[in-house]
């Protein structure tokens, strides 16, 4: 069993539909990463976040400690947002530990 | 030039070439790394160095061998690879502090086909 767990694996949605990305992790740690993959392999660094809740634009990323969870939300989906979403946690040193992802379709 | 570069941005090899990855950082960090991603599996760390020096290896196999001489440069050197190795490698930096929450600079990624 993988460390962190993403759901759902694949999300299909209509342009402008609130989107919900899921993680839950199992251990213990120092920093929560969201990150985007964009068809080509590029990775962008979307936030990190150790508690609370952070909003970058339309983008924004909940962290609850004590239930070892995450949401990142996307509001008003634009097909642009179409692209892998990642999350890794920090353990307190220099590794992050990876989930699978999630592939977002947004159709126009 | 700004972020994280890598070339080849796309390379085929055969089994009994010998070829070499390339990875630079114009952000001053610290510390840089080389992940795996194979279709349908979670990224995988290689290799962490960390002020120039080795501070990971991740199981990986002999057949991979990394080179970091100095810290804005990362070489990953490939020699009798297998199909299996076929993957998207993946360069990253960030400027490691004490409390390990620094976000990780990804490079664009060489796609791998090993014949």
């Amino acid at each position: 069993k993988n460390e962190v767990e993403q759901s759902p694996q694949n999300l299909t949605a209509q342009e402008g539909e609130f989107i919900t990305i899921n993680c839950s992790y199992s251990v213990g740690i120092s920093a929560l990463h969201w990150l985007q993959q964009h068809p080509g392999g590029g990775i962008v660094s979307l936030f990190m976040l150790s508690s609370g809740k952070k909003k970058h634009g339309r983008l924004i990323a909940t962290i609850n400690i004590q239930e070892k969870h995450s949401s990142l939300h996307i509001t008003a989906s634009h097909p642009r947002d179409s692209a892998v979403y990642i999350c890794a946690v920090g353990l307190g040193n220099e590794k992050l530990t990876f989930g699978t992802g999630t592939r977002l379709t947004i159709i126009p | 030039e700004t972020g994280v570069t890598q070339t080849p941005r796309h390379l085929v090899m055969g089994m009994t070439n010998k070829k070499s990855l390339k990875c630079e950082q114009h952000l001053g960090h610290n510390a840089m790394y080389w992940y795996k991603q194979s279709a349908k599996k979670p990224l995988e760390l290689m290799f962490v160095y960390n002020f120039k020096e080795q501070t990971e290896n991740n199981s990986v196999p002999s057949r991979f061998s990394p080179e970091c001489p100095n810290s804005s440069h990362l070489f990953l050197h490939l020699h009798t690879l297998q199909p299996e190795d076929s993957a998207l490698y993946l360069c990253a930096s960030s400027q490691v502090g004490r409390q390990g929450r620094e976000t990780q600079y990804f490079g664009p990624g060489t796609r791998l086909l090993v014949l």
